[in-house]
């Protein structure tokens, strides 16, 4: 089973900020938590990742909460070429990496 | 360009055939992963290779093989005993086993039955 828990749509409009959450009360202390996205028929994306601190770079920024149990991923200001599938997953050691079913944006024009 | 490259595109299997997907790394990744996708759904892990000559099965290998001859290919095969072989497929890669790492994946394989 995943280890991640996401809502499975959100809409958001046009050049507005988007905050898209992923719960993950069970991670370990060694768990990384990363963000891909994946638009329709191609594979995934890799987005952003971070352990304990939030991140930013140039495609959106990471905020994890104090106890990791939860993070948000950010877009600054959402375009239509944003609209995708964005997988929250949480990668260590072990090389099993499971994904869950993601979160479908949808942007509004 | 080092990238994952997927082949072919798309795929048809006859019914009782076998059939393979190909993966290919430049990346000089050590582990590589497979995984299925079904319309509207996530992803789902086959089968992951840490090493050459080395791989464990993920969640749904039933009806599928790997091998890991050489570093830069994990191929996959569709056996005749995978009765619901139709979706797609997506191969990835990384560059070592710990969590700081990116995934890479190719651009997948859509496998249709005929």
């Amino acid at each position: 089973d995943a280890k991640t828990t996401q809502p499975n749509s959100m809409e958001s409009n046009e050049e507005e900020p988007v905050h898209l959450p992923c719960n993950h009360s069970t991670i370990s202390g060694t768990d990384y938590i990363h963000w891909y996205r994946q638009l329709p028929s191609q594979g995934p994306e890799y987005v952003i990742h971070g352990l304990t601190s939030n991140v930013n770079n140039r495609m959106a920024s990471l905020a994890i909460a104090e106890d990791r149990k939860s993070s948000t991923l950010i877009l600054h200001r959402a375009t239509l070429r944003d609209a995708a599938v964005y997988y929250c997953i949480l990668m260590n050691r072990d090389d099993k990496i499971i994904f869950g079913k993601g979160t479908r944006l949808h942007i509004l024009p | 360009d080092g990238g994952i490259t997927q082949s072919p595109k798309y795929l048809f299997r006859k019914e009782g055939q076998n059939v393979t997907l190909s993966c290919e790394q430049n990346l000089n990744h050590d582990a590589m992963y497979w995984y299925r996708q079904d319309p509207g759904q996530g992803l789902r892990l086959i089968y992951y290779s840490q090493i050459v000559n080395d791989f464990q099965k993920g969640d749904i290998a039933e009806g599928y093989s790997v091998s890991r001859e050489k570093k830069e290919s994990f191929p996959l095969t569709v056996t005749s005993a995978q009765k619901n072989p139709t979706a797609f497929y997506l191969c990835a890669s990384r560059v070592g086993t710990g969590g700081n790492e990116k995934l890479f994946f190719g651009s997948g394989t859509q496998l249709s039955v005929l």
